[in-house]
Parts: structure tokens; sequence; C-alpha cells
């Protein structure tokens, strides 16, 4: 159980183009769901908070105009990266948080790379 | 809002238990303490959490000391597939439960 999936696993796009990168919970409903993003050797740095039917909250310093974030249903939260630069290449990991329990379970990650 | 010392990296002998020490003297009576771990290209795997008993389940004990200032987490058989970067995190208070703060984590590396 608690399973999180991503699509697309990777991603090469030319810089100037937008990315959509999905989440979804698979057999749980997820009211909350998080975006991360790492890069090389670092640590996960949160980008933002997505709650179902809301608008999502970004941590300072992250775009909102620039990374787009819808949580339509229970199930799925979307990520747009607009015109995506290369400094935008990243490993980018979703995360949804278990209803009822604290817990959140991570998706497999999207691995970003802008030319 | 709690912060965690790990150590930077260790290593174990395969079919050995592992045991991964937390710092967390900060810590205030409403947050858990969670450990979760990433390996390589990965995203990160949940692996147990508690607030003040220990905890135990099918990957690892999670010991955690009676002032709740450190906790220690074990895992009873290391394989090869348990090399990964290991990381202590402390749920922060009510207002903002569920941001989790990653820290660098402790790399752990079993060898055979």
């Amino acid at each position: 159980g608690a399973v999180v999936s991503q699509h697309p696993s990777w991603v090469i796009c030319k810089s100037g183009t937008s990315v959509k990168i999905e989440c979804r919970s698979l057999d749980f409903q997820a009211t909350t769901m998080f975006w991360y993003r790492q890069f090389p050797k670092q640590s996960l740095m949160l980008m933002a908070t997505s709650n179902e039917g809301s608008k999502a909250t970004y941590e300072q310093g992250v775009e909102k105009d620039k990374f787009l974030i819808n949580h339509a249903s229970l199930t799925l939260s979307t990520l747009t990266v607009t015109s995506a630069h290369p400094e935008d290449s990243s490993f980018y990991i979703c995360s949804a948080k278990l209803a009822g329990d604290g817990t959140q379970y991570f998706g497999p990650g999207t691995r970003l790379l802008v030319l | 809002d709690a912060k965690t010392t790990q150590p930077t990296s260790m290593d174990c002998a395969e079919g050995r238990a592992a045991n991964l020490p937390c710092n967390h003297s900060t810590i205030s009576g409403n947050e858990y303490v969670y450990w979760y771990r990433q390996i390589h290209s990965q995203g990160p795997q949940y692996i147990i959490h508690g607030l003040k008993n220990n905890e135990t389940n099918e990957m690892a004990s999670l010991i955690i000391t009676e002032d709740r200032k450190s906790s220690t987490l074990i895992l009873p058989h290391a394989t090869l597939r348990d090399t990964a970067v290991y990381y202590c995190i402390v749920d922060l208070n009510a207002d903002s439960w569920g941001k989790l703060q990653f820290g660098a984590g402790t790399q752990v590396v079993v060898t055979p």
C-alpha cells in the first residue's frame, strides 16, 4: 500500500519549452502533496505544498509563475515547469501525505534535463 | 522547529546490524522522529517513525531515548541493498505539519 507514481520518469527538452510532471497516489487519497527538487549531491529541497482544490503554497525563493502546481483531485497533482532553462535541470520528486497519518510517501522522481 | 544531527557516513558489514544515530536535542513534545532512506537516483523510502516509544516494523527498529533528544535506527541484518542515504527528520509543529525538511543524512555503505 501507499504507492506514489510519477510520470514521466525522465524528460529531455529544449530551453524555453514547458514540461509537465504528474504525481499520482495509486492506492490512497492524498489531500496534501508536496514537490521537492534535488540537485546532484545535495539533499531534497521542498518547493511547494499542494492541497487538493486550493492554491499551492510555495517555499521562499521558488517562483510560483515558473513552477505551476495543480492539485485537481485527491490522487493527482501536476507540476509544470514553464519556459524551462538549463538551470532548471534537476531531479523532481513528489510526495503524498496519507490522510489520518502524518507519513509522507514519495514518488520515484522525474529527472529533467533542459538543453 | 527541531533540527537533527547525523554522522556524514557509516560503513557496515553485510549481515551485521547497522545502528544509525541521530541527535535532535531541541525536539518538542508533539514532534515525531521520522526515518527515510534514499537509494541512488530514486525517491526517498519511508522506513519508520515514532514519538516516544520504541517502534519496530519489517524494515527496522527505532529506539528513542527517554528524554527524546536522540534516537537510533537499527537495521537488524544489513544487506547490500541497504546501501543508501538515511535521513532522520523531525516533524515540524502543527502549523506546518508535514513539511519535511531534509538534512544531509548519513551515507551508509554496506560491504560484503
